[in-house]
């Protein structure tokens, strides 16, 4: 069954640094998307992804965060000077059609750690 | 805002024994509920679906129904076993939104033997 990976499972990075979580979506899937999930918290959307474009994004998709399909097979979020406040897991998630939320498929996540 | 709420864990069960979690939501408009799992070192997966009011949504031995007017959406198994053990999240699915998901905080689920 196709599934979508995410490397690395585990990133840990001092405040203040750049990271960048990759994603291999499903091969054939059209839409991107990042969600969070801070300990203890809600799974958060953060932001979808089509045709080379944010299609939507939340509050806290902020201007240190963006998204990029770097070639035909991986879409990355990049946080730009990472925060304490930014630790959490992400999940990346890919989609066929952009409605129907039941072809969603996500990966299994990277738990980001910022010290 | 809409929102989605689900009763904390963890929950502990031994097998074979009677599961509800509880969810409760608030949305406008007429949002598709959901329940996903996710077992150790692995993704989200979906576990079952309800689109409309009524819907009763069924997976596993799971069930869930789309209940509009306890605004609800609670999930059931008659026997639990071991390998259910797991964390379960209720969501809900924003009509036109681009599969934007709304998600509950999560409920671990332990089952002993």
């Amino acid at each position: 069954e196709p599934e979508v990976t995410q490397t690395p499972s585990h990133q840990v990075t001092q405040m203040g640094q750049e990271v960048i979580l990759r994603c291999v979506p499903i091969s054939n899937h059209l839409y991107f998307y990042w969600y969070r999930q801070i300990l203890g918290q809600k799974v958060e959307f953060l932001v979808s992804f089509y045709n080379n474009e944010i299609s939507e994004k939340s509050e806290i998709f902020d201007d240190q965060f963006s998204v990029e399909r770097p070639d035909g097979s991986n879409f990355t979020l990049k946080i730009r000077s990472t925060k304490l406040e930014d630790s959490a897991m992400y999940f990346c998630a890919s989609s066929q059609g952009g409605q129907g939320a039941e072809k969603l498929f996500f990966g299994s996540g990277t738990q980001l750690s910022v010290l | 805002g809409d929102s989605v709420t689900q009763m904390e864990g963890p929950v502990t069960l031994s097998e074979e024994a009677f599961l509800t979690i509880n969810c409760t939501y608030t949305a406008t408009g007429y949002p598709s509920l959901f329940w996903y799992v996710q077992y150790p070192g692995e993704g989200l997966q979906l576990l079952l679906k309800a689109t409309k009011a009524d819907d009763k949504g069924s997976n596993k031995g799971f069930e869930a129904t789309y209940r509009k007017e306890t605004t609800s959406f609670h999930l059931e198994k008659g026997s639990v076993q071991v390998s259910d053990s797991a964390v379960y999240f209720c969501a809900l699915g924003i009509s036109g939104g681009y599969n934007k998901l709304i998600f509950g905080a999560g409920t671990r689920l332990a089952v002993h033997p």
